[in-house]
C-alpha cells in the first residue's frame, strides 16, 4: 500500500461549483503538505502548502490538514473551466527531502 | 522568466542507447531534485542535491542512472542502456534552503520515449 492515497477520479463539475479534493496518508511523520496543479504534459505547479495541521486560504483555494485523521483536503470555490487539470497532493517529513505524491485527481470543470 | 528549465522537452531514443537530460534550477535555489512520472501516477522521487553534493538517492535509481550537479548550478541526469520501462516524464525541481525550503518548484519536464 502506498503511503499517500488519492482517488484518481475523474471528477466532473459545472462551472461555479465548489470542488473538494482529498488525500489520505499512512505515515504519521509527514509534516509538510502541498497541493500541485498539473496541466496535461506540463510540470506540476505549486498551489498551496501548509505545515502541520490547520487551514490555509489563498483566493479561491483553501487547504485543510487533519493530522489526527491523516487526511488533507483542497477546496476550490467558484470553479472555472481553467481549473480543469490534475491535482496532486504531496507531503514530506521534517527530516526528509523527497516529496511523496498521490496519484493525482483529474478535474474537469464544464462551462 | 526565472523558473526551472529543462532540456530537451522531448526525447525519443532506441532501446540500449544512452540519454542525458539537463536541468537549470531557479538561480538562487541551492537544492535540486529529480523525479520520474509515468502515466496516471504522481511523480516519484529519484535523487536530491544540496549544492553540488548528492545527498539522497531512491532505490528507483538503478546503477544505469547517474546524476551530477557540478559547481552546484545546473544538473544532468544520464540513463545508460535505456529500456522501454524507462519511458516516462523526468521532472526536475528546485528549492531554497531555509524556513520555507519545503516548497519545491518544478520544471516542465523531459518526456522520454524508448522504442
Amino acid at each position: 500500500q502506498k503511503e499517500v492515497e488519492q482517488d484518481p477520479g475523474p471528477l466532473s463539475v459545472p462551472e461555479g461549483a465548489i470542488v473538494s479534493l482529498n488525500c489520505t496518508y499512512s505515515n504519521s511523520a509527514f509534516q509538510y503538505f502541498m497541493w500541485y496543479r498539473q496541466y496535461s504534459r506540463k510540470g506540476p505547479e505549486l498551489l498551496m502548502y501548509t505545515y502541520s495541521s490547520g487551514n490555509k486560504e489563498d483566493g479561491r483555494f483553501t487547504a485543510q490538514v487533519d493530522k489526527s485523521s491523516k487526511y488533507i483536503s483542497l477546496f476550490i470555490r467558484d470553479s472555472q473551466p481553467s481549473d480543469s487539470a490534475t491535482y496532486l497532493c504531496a507531503m514530506r517529513t521534517d527530516s526528509g527531502y523527497a516529496l511523496n505524491f498521490g496519484k493525482g485527481t483529474s478535474l474537469l470543470v464544464t462551462p | 522568466d526565472t523558473g526551472v528549465s529543462q532540456d530537451p522537452r522531448h526525447k525519443i531514443t532506441k532501446r540500449g542507447q544512452n540519454v542525458t537530460f539537463r536541468c537549470d534550477p531557479i538561480s538562487e535555489h541551492n537544492r535540486l531534485y529529480w523525479y520520474r512520472q509515468t502515466l496516471g501516477q504522481g511523480p516519484e522521487f529519484l535523487t536530491y542535491f544540496q549544492n553540488e553534493a548528492q545527498l539522497e538517492k531512491s532505490r528507483l535509481l538503478s546503477d544505469r542512472f547517474s546524476a551530477e550537479r557540478p559547481k552546484g548550478s545546473f544538473s544532468t541526469l544520464e540513463i545508460q542502456r535505456t529500456e522501454q520501462g524507462d519511458s516516462a516524464m523526468y521532472l526536475c525541481a528546485s528549492s531554497l534552503e531555509g524556513a520555507r525550503g519545503y516548497e519545491q518548484y518544478f520544471g516542465p519536464g523531459t518526456r522520454l520515449t524508448v522504442t
